[in-house]
């Protein structure tokens, strides 16, 4: 049972859309995280934060920006997209750095 | 900065037999975590096993071992009696104490044969 939610599961858009992928857990945590991931492949850290206001790109260059307004809310934003950003992205969050992560189910985004 | 090697890109393994996924590291910090993570085929990615870095007795999950070599960076998993239903890609990863980051290995792709 999911307690960290992504929306939409699936999403098919044309070339120069911009598109927000949402993420939401219940369960408080502080630090988030949005990962991008194509089929069976390594994850590669594109964004995190570690509380409300904080925000850090990660370790892939990304064109995504993302919003950390509420503690609960985490979501990624492609102000133009395009077909090289066709992936899975998975959005995680957890409690202290000590702790695992709980990940989402994921977006799988393609651009047309 | 980490570094993660997963050096096995695919493995089979017989049902219930056991496999070993290897997995090394490099790793400045002096404290820090490890994860392995399963993800099956279309599903949710989720945690397998937790060893703090610290401890050096082995962390055990049911089925699921680690064998934790600090001074050669090693951090392998053992799964015992293979299920059909731990098909799936596994993931190693480190988390230092002082990093908010998590790195992943490239991963290895399990594939239990009836």
């Amino acid at each position: 049972e999911a307690d960290i939610y992504q929306t939409p599961r699936y999403l098919v858009i044309g070339t120069g859309k911009k598109i927000t992928l949402e993420c939401s857990q219940t369960m408080g945590h502080d630090k988030m995280y949005w990962y991008q991931q194509d089929p069976g492949m390594e994850l590669h850290l594109i964004h995190y934060s570690y509380g409300v206001n904080s925000t850090e790109k990660g370790d892939l260059s990304s064109e995504s920006t993302v919003s950390r307004i509420r503690t609960e809310h985490f979501p990624l934003t492609l102000e133009s997209a395009r077909p090289s950003h066709t992936s899975q992205y998975l959005c995680a969050s957890r409690p202290r750095i000590d702790s695992p992560l709980h990940f989402g189910n994921g977006t799988r985004l393609t651009v047309t | 900065a980490q570094t993660v090697t997963q050096s096995q890109p695919e493995m089979s393994v017989q049902e219930a037999e056991t496999v070993t996924l290897s997995c090394t590291y490099d790793t400045s910090e002096s404290n820090y975590y490890l994860f392995w993570y399963k993800q099956p085929p279309s599903r949710q990615m989720i945690l397998v096993i937790r060893q703090e870095a610290y401890k050096q007795q082995n962390a055990t999950e049911n089925r699921f071992s680690v064998n934790f070599q600090k001074a050669a960076k090693s951090f392998s998993l053992k799964i015992s009696d293979s299920q059909l239903g731990d098909t799936a890609m596994y993931f190693c990863a480190p988390s230092g104490a002082g990093s908010y980051q998590l790195t992943f290995g490239k991963g290895t792709k399990l594939s239990v044969i009836p």
